[in-house]
């Protein structure tokens, strides 16, 4: 089975502090995206990649930015984290061909006060 | 923009009772669609998927749901819901690439025993 695995389930940070929000996948595939998830509205994609060293804008990418240095492994980061990216972000994972079944992890409930 | 929107965002119904779900989608021309359901404290995990072929898609747990692509709908179904049932679904699409799902804003299902 897919297992999709995220450094923390819960995270509680203060305004202004660098977050990196870590994700590893151990299908090795090649595209990893990352999401929040608020009430009322759904997924939202923030960031993803290809490859390695490769990515892509999503929807919503402001105050945010990635980091993939190696091919199972896909990082968030929160430069200055603000109230309003209090959520709960989930990584996924799926081939580049096929199907496009994305595979999710459990996510991180992040709360910035 | 490409959306998916979902109609109803909180639907509660009775142990028996027969299910369905709305979806409508804005792509217009290829497009695989999916639904994905939350449990309570759970991972977002696939019911059902539709690339091509067959318009009626059967899933886990005894969902379906079925493409009809003039209405650009892909409403899920069940025909006796049960208390275990009782989750977030959400309905999902991506024209035939690989840059991330668009997610709609989730239905919030209870079932009442």
């Amino acid at each position: 089975d897919v297992k999709v695995t995220q450094s923390s389930r819960y995270l509680v940070k203060r305004t202004g502090e660098k977050v990196f929000l870590e994700c590893v996948q151990d299908m090795d595939h090649e595209n990893m995206f990352w999401y929040r998830q608020d009430p009322g509205l759904g997924l939202r994609l923030i960031y993803f990649s290809y490859d390695v060293k490769m990515k892509e804008k999503g929807d919503i990418p402001e105050g945010y930015s990635v980091s993939r240095e190696k091919k199972e492994r896909f990082s968030l980061i929160l430069e200055s984290a603000s109230t309003n990216q209090t959520s709960m972000y989930l990584c996924a994972s799926s081939h580049p061909t096929g199907s496009y079944e994305q595979y999710f992890g459990p996510g991180t409930r992040l709360t910035v006060t | 923009a490409q959306s998916v929107s979902q109609h109803n965002h909180h639907v509660i119904l009775s142990e028996a009772a027969s299910l369905e779900l709305g979806c409508n989608y804005s792509y217009g021309g290829t497009v695989n669609l999916f639904w994905y359901v939350q449990y309570p404290g759970q991972h977002l995990q696939l019911l059902l998927k539709y690339f091509s072929g067959d318009p009626l898609v059967k899933g886990i747990k005894g969902f379906e749901a079925e493409f009809i692509k003039s209405k650009f709908s892909f409403n899920l179904r069940k025909p006796s819901v049960q208390w275990s049932d009782t989750a977030e679904y959400f309905c999902a699409a991506d024209p035939g690439s690989a840059d991330g799902l668009t997610f709609g804003k989730g239905t919030h299902l209870i079932i009442q025993p």
